[in-house]
């Protein structure tokens, strides 16, 4: 079946440090890869998305590209600031009739001034 | 910008009693899902529903799950029978047609304890 292996947390940053969040998948077919990112006291929001091979999804300065040889979407920032300190998860889906979502455990990262 | 909506935000109930978990998805869509979070695990698929009736459950979903979407704007979760082991946060979640097929809008959520 479907699973998403994320880089254990916390992780905790000073402001301008540069970000890596290592995420890797095992899927059957094509899958599409997303961030999401929980915020405190708050859903789940999409953050970037890339729907095949080599697709880069970027938001907010985020990025990640999708490494079909590597089965890897790790999501990067060069800069991160304190308001990005939030939940990220890494997720996928392979599509069929219901795009259900397998996700990460997620990964907490602070980011102090 | 249109969002999904979920009430209780936090629910706490004795073992044994029913919950009712609601949420309101975005209103042109037509692909609703229910995940769950166990404290400190993954967020997990419960069960999506598709034009009145369930498409597919996880083994999550047992026979003391159900959903349902009495109005042309709720989608609840009821669990009949709760169990300790049911104290999760909860998320809904729908999904449109078009140019964000592939994209699920999450709502932010119902804690529910079970003591």
């Amino acid at each position: 079946g479907n699973s998403v292996t994320q880089m254990e947390g916390p992780v905790t940053l000073s402001e301008e440090a540069f970000l890596t969040i290592n995420c890797t998948y095992t899927a059957t077919g094509y899958p599409s890869l997303f961030w999401y990112v929980q915020y405190p006291g708050e859903g789940l929001q999409l953050l970037l998305k890339a729907t095949k091979a080599d697709d880069k999804g970027s938001n907010k300065g985020f990025e990640a590209t999708y490494r079909k040889e590597t089965t890897s979407f790790h999501l990067e920032k060069g800069s991160v600031q304190v308001s990005d300190s939030a939940v990220y998860f890494c997720a996928l889906n392979s599509g069929g009739s219901n795009y259900k979502l397998t996700f990460g455990k997620g990964t907490l990262l602070t980011v102090n001034p | 910008e249109p969002e999904v909506t979920q009430t209780p935000s936090h629910q706490v109930t004795q073992m044994g009693q029913e919950v009712i978990l609601r949420c309101v998805p975005i209103s042109n869509h037509l692909y609703f899902y229910w995940y769950r979070q166990i404290l400190g695990q993954k967020v997990e698929f419960l069960v999506s529903f598709y034009n009145n009736e369930i498409s597919e459950k996880s083994e999550i979903f047992d026979d003391q799950f159900s959903v349902e979407r009495p109005d042309g704007s709720n989608f609840t979760l009821k669990i009949r029978s709760t169990k300790l082991e049911d104290s999760a946060m909860y998320f809904c979640a729908s999904r449109g047609a078009g140019g964000t097929y592939n994209e699920q809008f999450f709502g932010p959520g119902t804690r529910l304890t079970v003591l």
